[in-house]
């Protein structure tokens, strides 16, 4: 079974901290694939990375930074210097090879306060 | 241009009357899915799509038929309407192998938002 835990339900910061989004998954295949999305209030889910299973480059995108550990089964997903903008649900995936089938975590509700 | 459409973005209507909801995709993708996300916000697959034949149906209820007429349309009929299907409706699409694609597989439409009363 494939299966993706975020066990942050929501978290609270204040402008210019940095925060870090847990993402823990489950699977028994060896070929997959990892992904971050964002839904801001306006409910549309965004695309912010991916990443297959055979990298575990970390990888930087201006404040996002992304840290892959198949040792610990986690795609954690760090904002520093967080602001405001960066208020939404932030949802971990993981798909297998084909894209048949993507699975969600239960999302992590950032609320970044000025 | 718009990747993935749907329509309607909002939907109002009463306990057990049926409705469409149309999704479009201009990608050229071979897959294509329905997702439904409840008001805790948990984002489930319902069905997927490739090449107009369905590959996978999370045991969703049979009052949910999708019909995919072509590759770049999979539309969701729904039956007798009920409460628990007030939701966030998103389709989406992908290309068929993980080799083919870019770095964003899956391409999300901006949703249907679907309220029973």
């Amino acid at each position: 079974a494939q299966k993706v835990t975020q066990a942050q339900t929501e978290i609270s910061v204040v402008e210019k901290e940095d925060v870090t989004l847990d993402c823990v998954y489950e699977t028994r295949d060896t070929t997959y694939y990892l992904f971050w999305y964002k839904q801001p209030p306006s409910g549309e889910l965004v695309f912010l990375i991916r990443r297959n299973s055979f990298d575990e480059q970390n990888e930087i995108s201006g404040r996002y930074s992304w840290n892959f550990q198949k040792s610990t089964s986690s795609f954690n997903f760090t904002i520093t210097a967080s602001q405001v903008v960066d208020s939404a649900v932030y949802f971990c995936a993981l798909s297998e090879a084909n894209f048949n089938k993507f699975y969600f975590g239960s999302g992590t509700k950032l609320n970044v306060k000025p | 241009d718009t990747a993935v459409s749907q329509t309607p973005k909002y939907l109002v209507t009463q306990m057990g009357n049926d409705k469409s909801i149309k999704c479009e995709q201009n990608l050229g993708h071979d897959t294509m899915y329905w997702y439904k996300q409840d008001s805790k916000k948990f984002l489930k697959i319902m069905f997927s799509y490739n090449n107009k034949e369905l590959i996978i149906n999370e045991t969703v209820p049979n009052r949910f038929s999708p019909k995919s007429p072509d590759k770049a349309h999979l539309n969701l009929h729904i039956n007798s309407l009920e409460l628990g299907d007030s939701a966030v409706y998103f389709c989406a699409s992908s290309q068929e192998t993980g080799a083919s694609v870019g770095n964003q597989p899956q391409h999300f439409g901006d949703g249907t938002r679907l309220s029973i009363l």
